[in-house]
């Protein structure tokens, strides 16, 4: 069975600093790849999905995640925070070919300090 | 194209009764999944719909049930509503052929059992 581990719970970090939340997945096939954010009581919204193609993905307010299958993981990036991304971050997974179930990681908080 | 709509969007119940939550997916879209979402157990998956039948499951006991209809909308039903049933519940849609599927989350419905 597909699994997704975030390693991470919560992740404080400075304004206009540097930070990466951390994803792994269990599979030894092809899969899609995908990251929600959740502002404070709203739904998922997704910032960026890996298809195929180039391991390097951006997304929207300026994040950024490298698919990389020898380690099976899909770290997300911002070069610098901003209070604004202050938010639950959620790496999700799904096997390619065919109908196949999206599953989601438990979740890392993303705390940005002014 | 409107989003993914919930109804809603907060609820109050006691335990022992009753409760029916509403999804509208997005137009067009055939896939609608549940997902309960609380701090100590993060995002955990209900069960997900697709042309009016139960496509997947997850582990959660016979009180949780859903359905669909024709025109693609969804219900979540709790009967004997317990006090850790008490979540956010968040609905998704999807286009859910044999491709990626990005999941479109509505902003939730808030349930409260006292």
């Amino acid at each position: 069975a597909q699994s997704v581990t975030q390693l991470d719970s919560q992740v404080p970090v400075f304004e206009e600093a540097p930070v990466e939340l951390r994803c792994n997945y269990s599979s030894s096939v092809s899969v899609y790849l995908f990251w929600y954010v959740q502002y404070p009581n709203q739904g998922l919204q997704l910032l960026l999905k890996y298809l195929s193609g180039s391991t390097l993905v951006k997304g929207i307010n300026g994040f950024e995640a490298e698919f990389n299958k020898s380690q099976t993981s899909f770290h997300l990036r911002k070069p610098s925070v901003h209070i604004s991304d202050t938010a639950e971050n959620f790496c999700a997974v799904q096997y390619t070919g065919g109908y196949q179930k999206v599953t989601f990681g438990t979740g890392t908080k993303l705390q940005v300090i002014p | 194209k409107a989003g993914v709509t919930q109804t809603p969007r907060y609820l109050i119940k006691t335990r022992g009764q009753q409760v029916t939550l509403s999804c509208s997916p997005i137009s067009g879209h055939r896939s609608v999944s549940w997902y309960q979402q609380t701090p100590g157990q993060g995002l955990q998956f209900l069960f997900e719909y697709f042309s009016e039948t139960q496509r997947n499951k997850g582990n959660f006991p016979g009180r949780f049930s859903g359905r669909q209809f024709s025109n693609s909308r969804s219900e979540m039903n709790v009967s004997t509503l317990e006090l850790g049933d008490s979540a956010l519940y968040l609905c998704a849609s999807g286009q859910a052929g044999d491709s990626y599927n990005e999941q479109f989350f509505g902003p939730g419905t808030r349930l409260t059992v006292l």
